[in-house]
């Protein structure tokens, strides 16, 4: 079981939905990213919250919409998505810059699919 | 231009055998990390080894260990004595200076052969 838990693991939404993906971690980190895995295409990274303020939103289509209540929570709210936002989505957890030797730990991802 | 570049998109090996990933990357900043993870069909990034550019010596961990070329800017992953459980994807990351972004290749699918 992975220190990082993602829900839902598979989630099917229509175009009009609005849906959210949570995250979960309690290994005390203190920094937590959301990416994007599409096939054939490095991961993405989405947004990045480090002591639940937003530090980073790289150029994320606004239907996507983060939200961090606390160091412990990410969730990812969606709404009217397209079909090519269609992926896997990932959560990760981190200390903060400090400890640069450890990367991330990952959650197992969010199988998202548009229709 | 990509920061990590993964030219095996696909990779066969023999059980027990060795394998070597490769993986570039391109970087000025002249402290970072790198870092490989493995994806299984699960879907979990497990991360496997890293490597500080100012470490002096390859980085490894139990079966996997960094072929660190610094001047190449490569830092190939070997596994050794494959097992079945080792095929998954692998991705090589890299991380600049204090930045929280890491940067991904597109992976290398491993498929050990019994």
């Amino acid at each position: 079981e992975t220190g990082v838990t993602q829900t839902p693991r598979h989630l099917v939404m229509g175009m009009t939905n609005k849906k959210s993906l949570k995250c979960e971690q309690h290994l005390g980190h203190n920094a937590m990213y959301w990416y994007k895995q599409s096939a054939k295409k490095p991961l993405e990274l989405m947004f990045v919250y480090s002591l639940e303020e937003r530090v980073e939103n790289n150029s994320v289509p606004s239907r996507f919409s983060p939200e961090c209540p606390n160091s412990s929570h990410l969730f990812l709210h969606l709404h009217t998505l397209q079909p090519e936002d269609s992926a896997l989505y990932l959560c990760a957890s981190s200390q903060e810059v400090v400890q640069r030797r450890y990367g991330y730990t990952f959650g197992s991802g969010t199988r998202l699919t548009v229709v | 231009a990509q920061k990590i570049t993964q030219t095996q998109p696909g990779m066969f090996v023999q059980e027990k055998e060795a394998v070597t990933l490769d993986c570039t990357y391109d970087t000025s900043d002249p402290s970072y990390g790198l870092f490989w993870y493995k994806q299984p069909s699960s879907g979990e990034m497990i991360f496997l080894i890293y490597q500080g550019s100012y470490d002096q010596q390859n980085a490894t961990e139990g079966r996997y260990s960094l072929n660190f070329q610094k001047a190449r800017k490569s830092a190939n992953l070997v596994i050794s004595a494959s097992q079945l459980g080792d095929s998954a994807m692998y991705f090589c990351a890299m991380r600049e200076g204090t930045g929280n972004q890491f940067y991904f290749g597109t992976g290398t699918s491993l498929t050990v052969i019994p």
